[in-house]
């Protein structure tokens, strides 16, 4: 029973450059939530989706960020126009259903973006 | 909104006793977490409280109160391996799901 998996675990792009983070949530999970964690600081939401919705988008910068979980395959943080205040690491989480137990968020080993 | 707050760092001693405190202002509550993350790595759950009281797991104990906006993280027979950071978060009752996380509690544990 493999648990939620994020690639690639490391990223270097230049300024300008886009990056494309994946995360495939754990088997039967429905709900897929992105962090943001800046070294020494705590996870910071950024989005909340379930397959093909956004349900909740207000932690995410107004430009250059996008997200989505379609109906096949894993879900994609994507980054245009890369800058240096983008290298942090972005974890991925994912939780059963609603109304499934405690629903606790399960989460991935992350993605480290450098930024050069 | 959800506020929460946590101290940044802590220092306890190899099978002392320590209390992590969180506190918490939301717009909605629908239970209360805590995770712990070791260096480099994802966080892990260590527990849940929606309820107001204690609840025990092995070494690692958590207790809410609903009505002060109040939490902590009890940590028994402390061993080197425990020094991690230790994050609350707050599932608020919009959104099911979503959870706010503090910014972590930095826990070093000394010979």
């Amino acid at each position: 029973n493999a648990g939620v998996m994020q690639n690639p675990r490391h990223l270097v792009r230049r300024r300008g450059q886009e990056a494309r983070l994946r995360c495939s949530p754990m088997k039967g999970h429905s709900h897929v939530y992105w962090y943001r964690q800046l070294p020494e600081e705590g996870l910071k939401f950024m989005v909340y989706l379930q397959k093909e919705n956004i349900i909740d988008e207000s932690g995410m910068p107004k430009e250059r960020f996008s997200a989505e979980f379609p109906k096949e395959g894993p879900s994609i943080l994507r980054i245009q126009q890369v800058v240096r205040g983008d290298s942090a690491a972005y974890f991925c989480a994912s939780s059963p259903p609603t109304g499934q137990g405690v629903n606790e968020q399960y989460f991935g080993p992350g993605t480290r973006l450098t930024v050069t | 909104g959800q506020n929460i707050d946590q101290p940044t760092e802590m220092t306890a001693t190899e099978g002392a006793i320590v209390q992590i405190n969180c506190t918490y202002q939301t717009s909605g509550f629908n239970g209360l977490f805590w995770y712990q993350q070791h260096a480099g790595e994802a966080p892990t759950f260590l527990s849940y409280n929606v309820l107001d009281g204690l609840e025990e797991k092995g070494r690692f104990s958590s207790f809410l109160s609903r009505s002060k906006g109040y939490s902590y993280l009890l940590l028994k027979e402390l061993q080197m391996k425990d020094s991690a950071s230790y994050l609350c978060a707050v599932r608020g009752n919009t959104n099911a799901g979503k959870s706010t996380f503090g910014d972590g509690t930095t826990l070093t544990v000394k010979p």
